[in-house]
């Protein structure tokens, strides 16, 4: 069955630290993946696409087919990047499927 | 402001009742999406309307439909609603669908319709 995990709901981080956000799908296929984020009092959207390969606000996340894995990563976590963070997953048919996503809290 | 608008803001209706949720993309989108957000199941897919015809279904119950106008808002009727049904309902849009690998692919999210059923 598809499915996106996102193992961690909470993770805290000190401001200027290193930021991996976890995600693993279960896809037999080539998926297409996505980072949604929601910050407080807005609405969600798009962060990135591992289409597209690129950085957005100092976040990458590669796709690991071995692994099955599509993290999230920024070296220094900044105060605004505290935030609700979804990893979703879209297949052949279009269909889209959403981890629970994790909040990320930055510490001062 | 992403364009997408969603009203009511805020529905509190009784179980057994029927609602309508309804949905304005953003000017000139073709594609809107249907989400379902509790605490429990998180944000799950529901629906998705292209130009006025199904494209994909997700996890929609038999008692929830939707549709999409020739002016291309969408309505999502959610009938013979029971507890669980309470969440936030999202509504999204995208120029088209590209089968995943061109920018038009981009959702922008709506502010959602926050259900209650007592």
């Amino acid at each position: 069955a598809q499915r996106v995990t996102q193992p961690e709901k909470l993770l805290s981080v000190f401001k200027g630290a290193p930021v991996e956000l976890k995600c693993n799908y279960s896809y037999s296929g080539s998926p297409e993946l996505f980072w949604y984020v929601q910050y407080s009092r807005q609405r969600l959207q798009l962060l990135l696409r591992h289409i597209s390969r690129e950085s957005i606000k100092g976040f990458t996340a590669d796709l690991n087919k071995g692994e099955t894995s599509f993290h999230l990563k920024k070296p220094f976590a900044q105060e605004e990047d505290s935030a609700m963070y979804y990893c979703a997953l879209k297949d052949r048919d279009d269909k889209i499927i959403f981890g629970k996503g994790t909040r990320l809290h930055i510490l001062p | 402001d992403s364009g997408v608008t969603q009203t009511p803001k805020h529905l509190i209706t009784a179980t057994g009742q029927r609602v309508t949720l309804r949905c304005s993309p953003r000017s000139g989108d073709l594609s809107v999406y249907w989400y379902q957000q509790s605490l429990d199941q998180g944000l799950q897919f529901l629906i998705q309307y292209y130009n006025g015809e199904e494209r994909a279904k997700g996890n929609i119950l038999e008692r929830f439909s939707a549709q999409q106008f020739p002016d291309l808002h969408s309505e999502l009727n959610l009938s013979s609603l029971e507890l669980g049904d309470s969440a936030l309902y999202f509504c999204a849009s995208s120029p088209g669908f590209t089968g995943g690998l061109a920018a038009t692919d981009t959702q922008y999210f709506g502010p959602g319709t926050r259900l209650t059923v007592l």
